[in-house]
């Protein structure tokens, strides 16, 4: 029973538009969400997140948006640059409950120059 | 600058062998944990531990242990080590409850032949 589901498993963008990453949950006691990027060979580092509480939130070219109504989110990137190829985990945690986060299955980006 | 390291990039291992894979990190984090990542998967929870000697169960403990006997460190062992144990495995480690990001570090390739 997947809990956070990344459908697309990967994306290919050309180079300077935009990339959306799409990520749907469905525990409604998530109350925060996290974006991770992973190269091959390398631990997930940690790319953006976003409370509950908001609907969006902006750190330079990372656009992260939540529709709580929906059990969605997204993150979008623009422009797309080809550094930006990489796999990216859509990741949701609850506050009220353990440490632990629950990941989805990825989507590989590739941005084409 | 939060440093999460592991014991080993790479592992080859046989069947039935007992494996341990060291993680440490030292940032005083009281919470770590251990993650197996599989394509098309994502990254799914082993065991993580909140505080020195304490444990838990993640998603898929069968075939693992852990051992936290200090708190910069955290072990997972496969007790016998099976062909389907052949995985890329994180660590990684956050603070205490809250919207915490999680770290990790670079990852073990364990093959087991």
């Amino acid at each position: 029973d997947q809990q956070v589901k990344q459908n697309s498993p990967s994306l290919s963008v050309q180079e300077g538009r935009i990339s959306i990453l799409n990520c749907d949950y469905t525990n409604s006691m998530f109350d925060y969400f996290l974006w991770y990027k992973k190269y091959p060979a390398e631990g997930p580092t940690f790319l953006i997140s976003i409370s509950s509480i908001k609907d969006k939130n902006e750190d330079g070219r990372f656009t992260v948006f939540l529709n709580k109504s929906a059990k969605h989110l997204s993150l979008h990137i623009v422009p797309s640059q080809p550094g930006d190829s990489a796999v990216y985990f859509c990741a949701a945690g609850s506050s009220g409950s353990a440490r632990q986060l629950t990941f989805g299955s990825g989507t590989q980006l590739t941005v084409l120059p | 600058d939060v440093k999460v390291t592991q014991s080993s990039r790479y592992l080859v291992k046989r069947t039935g062998e007992k494996v341990f894979l060291e993680c440490v990190q030292d940032m005083d984090h009281e919470n770590m944990f251990w993650y197996r990542q599989d394509p098309g998967l994502g990254l799914r929870l082993i065991y993580f531990s909140y505080d020195v000697k304490m444990k838990e169960k993640g998603d898929i403990p069968e075939g693992y242990s852990v051992s936290r006997e200090k708190k910069e460190r955290f072990s997972l062992i496969l007790e016998s080590a099976s062909t389907n144990q052949t995985s890329m495995y994180l660590c990684a480690s956050t603070l205490t409850s809250g919207q915490e990001t999680q770290y990790f570090g670079p990852g073990t390739r364990l093959l087991v032949l």
